[in-house]
């Protein structure tokens, strides 16, 4: 149990574009999901977090208009990266947990994000 | 926030060898766990252990939660133990998960 899944794996688009990326959680209901981003060679960082039905909580320094999340149903959550530029390319991950089952976070495989 | 730091970065292991990966953190947590990153990136969960010791066939775990610690135990290395370990934390007054910065294993046959 405990599997979530992302889409896309593997994104390529053009600068000034939008890019959704979804995750889900396919075994369980998830009451809290969490958005990450990872450079080349570094560790994760916590984008923000979101909350099913509510508006995502936001890290500082993080765009919450450049980074749209939509947590509309308790197994699915949506990262919008809009007008992307180069520099938005990289390695984004999400994960899911229910805090009725504890505090033990599920991550998803990842979207490697390229824009040109 | 929190703060999560892991040693050693780099290891570098004959297969067959024992290791020993340890974590520290800053404040009082509900939630540490340890993962296993692979080639593909995904993160895999090894262990979720906020205290106590935990073992599941050759990785093993323990965190002393009031000395603010983990280890995380490699018995007989194998070459596809390699890859990039981390440990992520969440302290009791934060719903944030810290990630460690990682450390790489290179387990050579």
């Amino acid at each position: 149990g405990a599997v979530v899944s992302q889409h896309p794996s593997r994104v390529i688009c053009k600068s000034g574009t939008s890019v959704k990326i979804e995750c889900r959680s396919l075994d369980f209901q998830a009451t809290t999901m969490f958005w990450y981003r990872q450079f080349p060679k570094k560790s994760l960082m916590l984008m923000a977090t979101s909350n099913e039905g509510s508006k995502a909580t936001y890290e500082q320094g993080v765009e919450k208009d450049k980074f749209l999340i939509n947590h509309a149903s308790l197994t699915l959550s949506t990262l919008t990266v809009t007008s992307a530029h180069p520099e938005d390319s990289s390695f984004y991950i999400c994960s899911a947990r229910n805090e009725d089952r504890g505090y033990e976070q599920y991550f998803g495989p990842g979207t490697r994000l390229t824009v040109t | 926030g929190i703060q999560v730091e892991q040693s050693p970065p780099d290891l570098i292991l004959q297969e067959g060898a024992n290791s020993t990966l340890r974590c520290n953190f800053s404040d009082s947590v509900n939630n540490l766990q340890w993962f296993h990153q692979n080639p593909w990136g995904q993160l895999i969960n090894l262990f979720y252990i906020p205290s106590g010791t935990k073992q599941n066939g050759r990785l093993s775990a323990t965190t002393v939660a009031t000395e603010r610690y983990s280890l995380l135990y490699i018995s007989s290395s194998q070459t596809t133990d390699s890859g990039v370990y981390f440990c992520a934390a969440a302290a009791y007054n934060f719903n944030k998960f810290y990630f460690g910065s990682g450390t790489k294993l290179n387990v050579k046959p």
